[in-house]
C-alpha cells in the first residue's frame, strides 16, 4: 500500500481482555518496530523487527506483550490480560533499510 | 541508554513568524531524525539529517554531530505548522532503535 496502515484506529477493552493490534507495513519494507505513545508524551520503543526476526524486544513492558512477523510483513502486538496502565497509542514504523521512519495513524487503546 | 532532550517544550507564534526548535542529545548518533506529528496524531518524517544541513521548502534542519545537537528551523510559520515536533536518534554504539526527545508542542496562531 502507499503508507503504513494500522488496525483497528481504536480499540476499548476491559481490563483483564486480551487485545491484537494489527500492522501492515510498506511494501518490501524490511524494518518493523513497534512504539507506545502515552498522552503527552513521546514514543517508547517497544520492539523491532528485521523481516520475519525480532532482533530487540527490550522495550516490552511485560510478559503480557507479545509481537509477532511471522511472514515478513504483516505484524501484530498482542496484549494479554489488558491492564488500565496499558491504555496508549500504539504506533507501528517501517523503514527500508537504515534510514527513515514511516509511521502509521496508530490504534489508541483504551482500557476500562 | 541515550538521553534527548527537546527546548522550548512551548512555542506560542503569530502566522508568518520564523522559529527555531532544538535537540540536544547525550552521546554520538548515526541517525537523527526529525517528526511533526499533527493534531490528528499522525507522524510526519521531516527530515533524516545525522549530521549537515538539509532544506525542504520552508523548513530546514542542521545537526552538529560533534556537539550533539540539531537545530529545525520554520520560516513564514502557517496554522497547517501547528502539532508537536520531535527530534529522534540512534546512538552509535547500541541496538537498532530510535530513541525520541521530549518533543516541542508548536501551536501557530492566525
Amino acid at each position: 500500500g502507499a503508507g503504513v496502515s494500522q488496525s483497528p484506529r481504536y480499540k476499548v477493552a476491559k481490563r483483564g481482555q486480551d487485545v491484537a493490534l494489527r500492522c501492515d507495513p510498506i511494501s518490501g519494507h524490511v524494518s518493523l518496530f513497534w512504539y507506545q505513545q502515552a498522552l503527552g508524551q513521546g514514543p517508547e520503543f517497544l520492539t523491532y523487527f528485521q523481516n520475519e526476526a525480532q532482533l530487540d524486544k527490550s522495550g516490552l513492558p511485560s510478559d503480557r506483550f507479545f509481537a509477532e512477523r511471522p511472514e515478513g510483513s504483516v505484524s501484530t502486538l498482542k496484549i494479554q490480560r489488558t491492564q488500565q496502565e496499558d491504555s496508549a497509542v500504539y504506533l507501528c514504523a517501517s523503514s527500508p533499510g537504515w534510514e527513515k521512519l514511516f509511521f502509521g495513524s496508530g490504534t489508541q487503546l483504551s482500557v476500562l | 541508554g541515550i538521553q534527548v532532550e527537546q527546548s522550548p517544550p512551548d512555542l506560542i507564534l503569530q502566522e508568518g513568524a520564523n522559529s527555531t526548535l532544538r535537540c540536544n542529545f547525550s552521546d554520538s548518533v548515526n541517525n537523527l531524525q526529525w517528526f511533526h506529528q499533527n493534531p490528528w496524531g499522525q507522524l510526519i518524517n521531516l527530515f533524516y539529517i545525522p549530521s549537515g544541513t538539509k532544506q525542504n521548502g520552508r523548513l530546514s534542519a542542521t545537526t552538529v554531530a560533534t556537539e550533539r545537537y540539531s537545530l529545525l528551523y520554520i520560516s513564514s510559520s502557517q496554522t497547517t505548522d501547528s502539532g508537536v515536533y520531535f527530534c529522534a536518534v540512534r546512538a552509535n554504539f547500541g541496538n537498532e532503535k530510535l530513541t525520541f526527545g521530549t518533543g516541542t508542542r508548536l501551536t501557530i496562531i492566525p
